[in-house]
Order: structure tokens, then sequence, then C-alpha cells
């Protein structure tokens, strides 16, 4: 069981704007900010959004991220078939001292 | 261009030891924090242990502590992980991630090396 709870799976067809939730609690969301990562399948994870709401360069503006209190959420708006992937939350721990993902979110595009 | 080449992955028995390692370049590798982040077969992303620059400082998640370390060597730009006591469920790909800075974590990822711990 994940320190941090994301939905097991979400859905969209292509053009549609999906969300993803990340809920945690005063030690680690409550204090940190919320990073971001996409993985494809068989492949390295890339940094997507990093403190709660910022893009790396090269990061398609139609990726989004927020949080509030000890929640955070990233919006993918325009989807894509190419955003089909496994998406996670990251934040540091301060209780634990250490870094802590959520279970990953499987978005697939219907 | 940032690149992170992990090696040192294999078959290993229960309760052995295994060495990797993560050639770091593209780089001033002494100036960035490091991480070694694992994946079991299916699963999600698990933070194992991070060091700090100058290696003065390291951390390591609780299912780890006292059986994996992770070192550096800055002068030769390389990363390593010692992993002893090694059980089933440390079974894994492990990749070496790069922090830009505490608000701007595992910028930069290599390709992961798999560890398989089995009889």
């Amino acid at each position: 069981q994940s320190v941090l709870t994301q939905p097991p799976s979400a859905s969209g067809t292509p053009g549609q704007r999906v969300t993803i939730s990340c809920s945690g609690s005063s030690s680690n969301m409550g204090r940190n900010n919320v990073h971001w990562y996409q993985q494809v399948p068989g492949t390295a994870p890339n940094l997507l959004i990093y403190s709660s709401s910022q893009r790396p360069s090269g990061v398609p503006d139609r990726f989004s991220g927020s949080k509030s209190g000890t929640s955070a959420s990233l919006a993918i708006s325009g989807l894509q078939s190419e955003d089909e992937a496994d998406y996670y939350c990251a934040v540091w721990d301060d209780s634990l001292n250490g870094w802590v993902f959520g279970g990953g979110t499987k978005l697939t595009v219907l | 261009e940032v690149q992170l080449l992990e090696s040192g992955g294999g078959l290993v028995q229960p309760g052995g030891s295994q060495r990797l390692s993560c050639a770091a370049s593209g780089f001033t590798f002494s100036n960035y924090a490091m991480n070694w982040v694992r994946q079991a077969p299916g699963k999600g992303l698990e933070w194992v242990s991070g060091i700090s620059g100058n290696g003065g400082s390291t951390y390591s998640a609780d299912s780890v502590k006292g059986r994996f370390t992770i070192s550096r060597d800055n002068s030769k730009n390389t990363l390593y992980l010692q992993m002893n006591s090694l059980r089933a469920e440390d079974t894994a790909i492990y990749f070496c991630a790069k922090d830009f800075n505490s608000n701007y974590p595992f910028d930069h990822w290599g390709q992961g090396t798999l560890v398989t711990v089995s009889s």
C-alpha cells in the first residue's frame, strides 16, 4: 500500500481533458511540493511536473499540475494517443525522511 | 547531454550480495544529489536511497535500511548501490536518477538494470 493514493486507472478520448489525483498526508503533501512522472511501459520514467505546477522545458503546456492541502492533481488537456502511459506522483515525506511515490495511474486513450 | 548508465544487475541467490553502478556524464556530477529508484515487475516506482552531491548525507527507505548502502565516487562520476542480504522482494529494475535540486527531483533517469533474486 502506497503512502500516496492515486486511482489505478483513468481514461479519455482524443481531445478530452483528464485529471489524475494524488492524495497524501500532513507529513508529505501537506508540507512539500508534489512532482509528477510519466512512464511509457518498458522505458524509464520522465519528469513531467515539478514543484506542484512547474513544467520542465520540452513538456507541452497540455500538462498542468496543482496542489491544495494534502491533495494534488495532474491535468492533461487535448488528450493524444501518445499520452497513454503510467503516471506517478512523488513527494518528500518529513516523517519517513525519504521520497514516497503514489501507486501509479494507468492512462488509456480510447 | 546528461547520460546515466546503470550496470551490475543479474541473477543472485537469496541472501546474496550485488553491487550496482551508475556511470554519469554530461554534467558536473559532484554538484548534484543522486538516487536509486526501483520497480518490481508489473509494479510501481519505489524510492530506494539518495545521496548528496559531496556524499556527506545519505537517506534510505525503511525497506532496505541496514541491507543496502548508497555511495558515490565523484572522481569517477559514478554512483553505487551495495546490496546485501538480498530477498526475493528485492527483484526489480533499479534506476539511477539525478536531482536538479530538492524542488526539482529525479530530472534525469538511466534506463535501469534488472536484479533478479532467486534460487
